[in-house]
């Protein structure tokens, strides 16, 4: 069945590192490409998506590309901040479906300063 | 603003007892999801409805049912509360097509004794 394998966190960084978060799917068809974020005692919010291949999803200096080819939708960003502490979820869902996300597990970020 | 409410942020309940957590949208959204979220399992859906009064099974549908009475509101219901379903209740919402992100609410931590 379709799935969506993320790192295994936590994962801890000093403000101002680099921050790689890997996420690569199974899926039979196209799906569109989520990555989610949970602050410390809030629900999710979308933090960025990409619908087709090689899109680039952007937003509050993150980053992510949908690899066909690789079947991967990685998070990066250049330069964390200490308000980016969070989980971090990648997720699929299908076009053209009523369907629901489908989620990684999750990947917890913390940001020393 | 976008906004899906839910109407508790915490609840302390006690074993066989019926819990309603109910979950409100103003986006005139169609589809509406309920999610739950544990510690090393991410998220998993329980239910989702396409419209009112039609749902689906999600992938852990046992021990709860849903309703939807009205297009914005998605009811959750425990009909006999245990210790396992102790967690966090997310409630999600979007459009149709799998092209569109979910909006989620802010989450209900449910503890039953």
């Amino acid at each position: 069945g379709d799935s969506v394998t993320q790192m295994e966190g936590p994962v801890t960084l000093s403000e101002e590192a680099c921050l790689t978060i890997n996420c690569t799917y199974t899926a039979t068809g196209y799906p569109s490409l989520f990555w989610y974020v949970q602050y410390p005692g809030e629900g999710l919010q979308l933090l960025l998506k990409a619908t087709k291949a090689d899109d680039k999803g952007s937003n509050k200096g993150f980053e992510a590309t949908y690899r066909k080819e690789t079947t991967s939708f990685h998070l990066e960003k250049g330069s964390v901040q200490v308000s980016d502490s969070a989980v971090y979820f990648c997720a699929l869902r299908y076009r053209g479906s009523q369907g629901n996300l489908i989620f990684g597990k999750g990947t917890k970020l913390s940001v020393k300063p | 603003d976008v906004k899906v409410t839910q109407s508790s942020r915490y609840l302390v309940k006690r074993t066989g007892e019926k819990v309603f957590l109910e979950c409100v949208q103003d986006m005139d959204h169609e589809n509406m999801f309920w999610y739950r979220q544990d510690p090393g399992l991410g998220l998993r859906l329980i239910y989702f409805s396409y419209d009112v009064k039609m749902k689906e099974k999600g992938d852990i549908p046992e021990g709860y049912s849903v309703s939807r009475e009205k297009k914005e509101r998605f009811s959750l219901i425990l009909e006999s509360a245990s210790t396992n379903q102790t967690s966090m209740y997310l409630c999600a919402s979007s459009f149709p097509d799998g092209l569109y992100e979910q909006y989620f609410g802010p989450g209900t931590r449910l503890t039953v004794t």
